[in-house]
């Protein structure tokens, strides 16, 4: 089976940095990506990486070691809007239609 | 423009009825999945289907159909209403990856919160 585990919930504080850990063991691997989703919306994408290392995009980076089956997305200069859950997605099998594996999410609440 | 859009976006229905949820996409992507997020938020694959064909089921009991006339549609028929189909359901669609592509990342509809009294 595949394995995705993420913590169930975070707090931080307006303006602070907040890394979110996941850790994945799956059948296979081509591609991990991290989505936001606010209270009853659909989830949005984020970020992606295939390849170690980190990419950034403005505010968020995401992190992957894939010798370590490990990643983090990391939230900088948080605003109350970024509260939400964070969901960390693996593709399993390098397939054309292979959909994405989902781990539970990570509810953030920013405080003032 | 709506990417991926999903019809109704809220379903009441009595236990034992027979409901469909449709799904449309403008994007041009081959690959449609419908996914199911539970009460603790949990989403997680049902289908998925590539140019009209069923690629993935997973296991998803027999009462919940899948239809693909045509690869912009998916609508998910579901028989026999039960409590525990209570849940959010999120369609979605994505470009094949292919190798040198693997960035495809999927794209949701709004959802549908079914309840089942």
């Amino acid at each position: 089976g595949q394995n995705i585990d993420q913590p169930t919930e975070m707090t931080a504080t307006e303006g602070a940095i907040v890394q979110i850990n996941c850790t994945y063991q799956t059948s296979g691997f081509n591609g991990l990506f991290w989505y936001q989703q606010h209270a009853g919306e659909a989830p949005t994408f984020l970020s992606y990486n295939v390849l170690d290392g980190l990419e950034e995009k403005g505010r968020f980076s995401s992190f992957l070691s894939r010798s370590k089956g490990y990643s983090y997305l990391l939230l900088k200069e948080l605003q109350m809007k970024d509260s939400a859950s964070y969901l960390c997605a693996v593709r399993v099998r390098n397939s054309g239609n292979t959909p994405l594996v989902f781990g539970k999410g990570t509810r953030l609440s920013v405080i003032a | 423009d709506t990417a991926v859009s999903q019809t109704p976006k809220y379903l009441v229905t009595q236990m034992g009825n027979d409901k469909s949820i449709k799904c449309e996409q403008n994007l041009g992507h081959d690959t449609m999945y419908w996914y199911k997020q539970d009460s603790k938020k949990f989403l997680k694959i049902m289908f998925s289907y590539n140019n009209k064909e069923l690629i993935i089921n997973e296991t998803v009991p027999n009462r919940f159909s899948p239809k693909s006339p045509d690869k912009a549609h998916l609508n998910l028929h579901i028989n026999s209403l039960e409590l525990g189909d209570s849940a959010v359901y999120f369609c979605a669609s994505s470009q094949v990856a292919y190798q040198g592509r693997l960035n495809t990342e999927a794209f949701f509809g709004q959802g549908t919160r079914l309840t089942v009294v």
